[in-house]
């Protein structure tokens, strides 16, 4: 069974700091996908980054980057110089199907930033 | 374009009564999954259809059951409400309901169950 782990359940941190949101993922399957979305208090889940299995490249965002390491089964996520903006619930999901046989997103338990000014 | 619109945005309701959730995918979308989002946890995934077919269930009781249109737009019903069916229940759409496609999610309806 797939299972995603974020220990940091909240983080607090000040403006402009940068900070690492952990995501820890189980899967038997070699070919699977891992996904970001941001949950602001509004309650929608914006989606934020899709990686492949078979995708070990880091990616840059603005300010945001994302590490994949299938050694150590984790799927990082790095706001640099954070913002007020950034504060939200964050979380980590995800999904093993191909083809057609459905694409049932696993969710980790979410990480609450909150940034000071 | 439009994105996911789900309806009602929130809704009442007392133990024992019935609910149907709506929700319209993103135009040129074919599948649309359903989660329940407890306060504060993760999501979980209720059901997945495409082409109005049921492609995948999760580990839910059979007070919940749903349905897809033809034009692809999805009901959620629960009957028999109980209150820890108090929740967010969040809408997602893609185009084929494949892994590797991002699923785009709606507003969400909040239901609170008294």
């Amino acid at each position: 069974a797939q299972k995603v782990t974020q220990a940091q359940t909240e983080i607090s941190v000040v403006e402009k700091e940068d900070v690492t949101l952990d995501c820890v993922y189980e899967t038997r399957d070699t070919t699977y996908y891992l996904f970001w979305y941001k949950q602001p208090p509004s309650g929608e889940l914006v989606f934020l980054i899709r990686r492949n299995s078979f995708d070990e490249q880091n990616e840059i965002s603005g300010r945001y980057s994302w590490n994949f390491q299938k050694s150590t089964s984790s799927f990082n996520f790095t706001i640099t110089a954070s913002q007020v903006v950034d504060s939200a619930v964050y979380f980590c999901a995800l999904s093993e199907a191909q083809g057609n046989a459905g694409n049932m997103l696993t969710f980790g338990g979410g990480t609450r930033l909150m940034v000071k000014p | 374009d439009a994105g996911v619109t789900q309806s009602p945005t929130h809704l009442i309701k007392t133990r024992g009564q019935q609910v149907t959730l709506r929700c319209s995918p993103i135009s040129g979308h074919k599948s649309v999954s359903w989660y329940q989002q407890v306060l504060g946890q993760g999501p979980q995934f209720i059901f997945q259809y495409y082409e109005k077919e049921e492609r995948g269930r999760g580990n839910f009781p059979d007070r919940f059951s749903a349905r897809q249109f033809p034009n692809y737009s999805s009901e959620l019903n629960v009957n028999a409400l109980l209150l820890g069916d108090s929740a967010l229940y969040l809408c997602a759409s893609s185009f084929f309901g494949q892994g590797q496609e991002t699923q785009y999610f709606g507003p969400g309806t909040r239901l609170l169950v008294l």
